[in-house]
């Protein structure tokens, strides 16, 4: 049961473009979205999130895009650099309640080349 | 920067046995997880733990696992008897009370290899 998608695995991009990864959720509950970043042997780092109540959010090279009528987000990266390339992960957790217990898609692996 | 700190980073074990994850939160945190990411599949919440008690929990997180925070400052995850399919990276998690998921940080995990 994916209830939240990112449908593809790995993203390849020149340096100084623009990345944009993508992800779609299911649950109507969901209305907080994380971007997390994962280099190998690491942690999940968090990058950027965005609530329902908003449809952008921006911080320095990285911008969350929220269309809820769409169920979908996508993080841009603009520009790209060689440091950027790692795993990303989009994640989602409901409001209300106590736990957020975060869910998370399969991740994207963003490639950038020099 | 505060940082989650997990040891070992990474455990071989025979399946069967016991083993014991360690974590140390973010000192003022409030909320507590664990999370666990098999090879290549994506990263799955197993359990949430906060005011000493748990508050959630997945089915993957069945009899055989069990979490305690002994003495205020560290947090284990335990596995009585493992299996190979245990076999994964295991990353602790914790966040503030303030902020919905504002602060919520994870460790850099264990590798947990059963053989």
């Amino acid at each position: 049961d994916q209830q939240v998608k990112q449908n593809s695995p790995s993203l390849s991009v020149q340096e100084g473009r623009i990345s944009i990864l993508n992800c779609d959720y299911t649950n109507s509950m969901f209305d907080y979205f994380l971007w997390y970043k994962k280099y190998p042997a690491e942690g999940p780092t968090f990058l950027i999130s965005i609530s329902s109540i908003k449809d952008k959010n921006e911080d320095g090279r990285f911008t969350v895009f929220l269309n809820k009528s769409a169920k979908h987000l996508s993080l841009h990266i603009v520009p790209s650099q060689p440091g950027d390339s790692a795993v990303y992960f989009c994640a989602a957790s409901p409001s209300g309640g106590s736990n957020y217990k975060l869910t998370f898609g399969k991740g994207t692996l963003l490639t950038v080349n020099p | 920067e505060p940082e989650v700190t997990q040891t070992p980073s990474h455990q071989v074990t025979q399946m069967g046995q016991e083993v014991i994850l360690r974590c140390v939160p973010i000192s003022n945190h409030l909320y507590f997880y664990w999370y666990r990411q098999i090879l290549g599949q994506k990263v799955e919440f197993l359990v949430s733990f906060y005011n000493n008690e748990i508050s959630e929990k997945s089915e993957i997180f069945d009899d055989q696992f069990s979490v305690e925070r002994p003495d205020g400052s560290n947090f284990t995850l335990k596995i009585r008897s493992t299996k190979l399919e245990d076999s994964a990276m295991y990353f602790c998690a914790s966040k503030p009370r303030q902020g919905g998921n504002y602060g919520y940080t994870f460790g850099s995990g264990t590798r947990l290899t059963v053989v």
